[in-house]
């Protein structure tokens, strides 16, 4: 069966500092690969995807994410990190041609110190 | 644009009675949408997926009978909880995926907080 793991449960950062959030998938085959934020009480925003073609993905909110295959990884990462990027962070993934399901992962809550 | 919006954003209700959850796209038409629940910190697990015009799929361990879901137009998408009880307050988020887009991208709306007293 299909999983998505995201090692770091908490992650904590300095403002300015560079961020990655680490996510490995568990796959027949290649998926379609996804980042969502969701800040407290909310719904989750798409920061980017990854379907096919350029391997580094650049999305919203300066974030880009890097689909390496050999690792079946999709890290997020961002160079200098903004107090509003406090957040919850999840890595999903769909077959493809599978109907949309999403796999999400336990997620990662980053925090940033001022 | 891909908006999504759910109404009510937060619900109180008592014991034994029905709630309805509204789901809708605001600038695209969503051929599949998507409930899921979401407890404190934790992830989201999907509930079910409805098509526009027929029954939707409920995932293993969803009661059907409890959680009704409509999915009347490609635009909306409704969710009751039938005599709701203290142990269904949740997070309900629901999603639509873009007609036509053949992505998969979920968008979703900001989310429902139900509690059942």
């Amino acid at each position: 069966a299909q999983s998505v793991t995201q090692p770091d449960i908490h992650i904590t950062v300095s403002e300015g500092a560079s961020l990655e959030l680490r996510c490995n998938y568990s796959y027949g085959a290649t998926p379609y690969l996804f980042w969502y934020v969701q800040s407290p009480g909310q719904g989750l925003q798409l920061l980017l995807k990854y379907f096919s073609g350029d391997t580094l993905v650049q999305g919203i909110k300066g974030f880009e994410a890097e689909f390496k295959r050999s690792q079946s990884s999709f890290n997020l990462r961002k160079p200098s990190v903004h107090w509003s990027d406090a957040a919850e962070y999840f890595c999903a993934v769909s077959k493809r041609g599978g109907g949309n399901k999403l796999t999400f992962g336990t997620g990662t809550q980053l925090k940033v110190e001022l | 644009g891909a908006v999504v919006s759910q109404h009510p954003s937060w619900v109180i209700c008592k014991s034994g009675t029905s709630v309805k959850i509204e789901c809708r796209s605001l600038d695209f038409q969503a051929t599949t949408m998507f409930w899921y629940r979401q407890f404190p910190k934790q992830s989201l697990m999907l509930m079910a997926t409805s098509n526009e015009g027929s029954k939707a799929t409920y995932e293993q361990g969803v009661e059907k009978d409890k959680f009704l879901i409509n999915h009347a137009s490609l635009t909306l998408s409704t969710l009751t909880v039938t005599s709701a009880h203290p142990e269904d307050s949740s997070f309900y988020i629901c999603s639509a995926s873009l007609a036509g887009d053949g992505t998969d991208t979920q968008y979703f709306g900001p989310g429902t907080r139900l509690t059942v007293l």
